[in-house]
């Protein structure tokens, strides 16, 4: 089985600070998203790769970076925490055309 | 954006009863998938459907792939706690097989 691992489960960072969340696969997946959870709002997606070294904006990527530098990892990065980003980050693999692989979540609090 | 309409959006029901949720959409689709998601959880893919009229189980679980290709529902049968979270209907429009389209979940809360 496919594995995604988020590095933190649970985050709490202060307005203004630089955040990196991880997210390393281990089943050499090309596709790679971050999405944002809320409460009513479902799954919005922020970014997503199709390989390494390639990024491209999903539908609510203001206030996000990401990188990927090698194909199991990609970061997810709030350059300047803001209370507004506060929520659950779900990363998810795929490959080819099959279903995505989520992990387990991070959730984040700014503060 | 989501193109998915998800129904019911939250569902209190009696341990032992049956559970029906659906999607629709004004678009085809090629792909369906449901996901369930536990509390503090990543969502977990339950079923895929990759044929018009493809109906498909696992376990109490019985998803369908509407003709239409528009539209998919979920059925689960004899609910027991565990069935608590929230459940995901997502699937690829005609034509792309990377980007899923996702609902916007149907909560589930099971009474003992």
């Amino acid at each position: 089985d496919v594995k995604v691992t988020q590095s933190s489960r649970y985050l709490v960072k202060r307005t203004g600070e630089k955040v990196f969340l991880e997210c390393v696969q281990d089943m050499d997946h090309e596709n790679m998203f971050w999405y944002r959870q809320d409460p009513g709002l479902g799954l919005r997606l922020i970014y997503f790769s199709y390989d390494v070294k390639m990024k491209e904006k999903g539908d609510i990527p203001e206030g996000y970076s990401v990188s990927r530098e090698k194909k199991e990892r990609f970061s997810l990065i709030l350059e300047s925490a803001s209370t507004n980003q506060t929520s659950m980050y779900l990363c998810a693999t795929q490959q080819g055309g099959g279903g995505y692989t989520f992990g387990s979540g991070t959730r984040l609090t700014v503060v | 954006g989501q193109q998915l309409n998800q129904s019911p959006q939250s569902m209190f029901i009696q341990e032992g009863e049956d559970v029906s949720m659906n999607c629709t959409s004004s678009s085809i689709f090629n792909t369906w998938l449901w996901y369930k998601q536990d509390p503090g959880e990543g969502p977990v893919l339950l079923i895929a459907l990759y044929k018009a009229g493809e109906l498909t189980s696992n376990g109490r679980l019985t998803a369908q792939f509407g003709i239409t290709r528009k539209d998919s529902f979920l059925n689960i049968s004899a609910s027991i706690p565990s069935d608590v979270g929230i459940y995901f209907c997502a699937g690829f429009l005609s034509g792309s097989a990377r980007q899923l389209t996702f609902g916007s979940g149907t909560q589930l809360t099971v009474l003992p």
